[in-house]
């Protein structure tokens, strides 16, 4: 099974806000990324936060980090018609410079 | 600073043909990886170049192989072509602890 693990789906309704969750299991993790994916196009970085961490905010977006629990969330507020694309949470052990992704959310936006 | 570009950006290949794809980072980022994105297995992590020497490789037959030349830039190989090939290849630059993607490679096997 996958290391890190995702909800396939969210729905929500444009302003709302949108929580997409994460778990992993690798306690030896050290960054936590998460990328967006619009259709056609490769991965763009929005955040990370450093495992020692349990929060880093910018702008709209919000991480949250609950290593006992190894949990990951990203909290978008005001979630726009252009938030809608497929979000990948990844995360970065301490042996080796690579990341492991989860399987992806996919947002929806309604207007 | 220009991001990092892939080339070709779309590819049809025949099964048992290789290819070559190319992978220039973000200028000042020595290290290079490579992915493979299915809608069946997800993102999978190939291999990870740093100063033209490969530090890291996943769990990827020999049919796949890569390289970093002096000037960072990479390339990832595949010979004999399978149909379960298809996918998209994306490369990621970095140079600390933050991970830049291409626009990818799109790889249809034939």
């Amino acid at each position: 099974g996958e290391d890190v693990e995702q909800s396939l789906f969210l729905s929500v309704r444009e302003g709302d806000s949108s929580v997409i969750n994460c778990t992993y299991t690798d306690s030896s993790s050290t960054y936590l990324y998460w990328y967006k994916q619009e259709p056609g196009a490769g991965l763009q970085l929005l955040t990370y936060i450093f495992s020692n961490m349990d929060m880093k905010q910018d702008q709209r977006l919000t991480v949250l980090l609950n290593k006992k629990d190894k949990h990951l969330s990203l909290r978008i507020a005001d979630t726009q018609t252009g938030d809608s694309a497929i979000y990948f949470c990844a995360e970065r052990r301490d042996a080796g410079n690579m990341l492991t992704f989860g399987g992806g959310t996919r947002l929806m936006v309604k207007p | 600073k220009a991001g990092v570009t892939q080339t070709p950006r779309y590819l049809i290949k025949t099964r048992g043909q290789q290819v070559t794809l190319s992978c220039s980072p973000i200028s000042g980022h020595r290290s290079v990886s490579w992915y493979q994105q299915t809608p069946g297995q997800g993102l999978q992590f190939l291999f990870e170049y740093f100063s033209e020497t490969q530090r890291n490789k996943g769990n990827f037959p020999g049919r796949f192989s890569g390289r970093q030349f002096s000037n960072s830039r990479s390339e990832m190989n595949v010979s004999t072509l399978e149909l379960g090939d298809s996918a998209l290849y994306l490369c990621a630059s970095s140079l600390g602890h933050d991970f830049y993607f291409g626009p990818g490679t799109r790889l249809t096997v034939t």
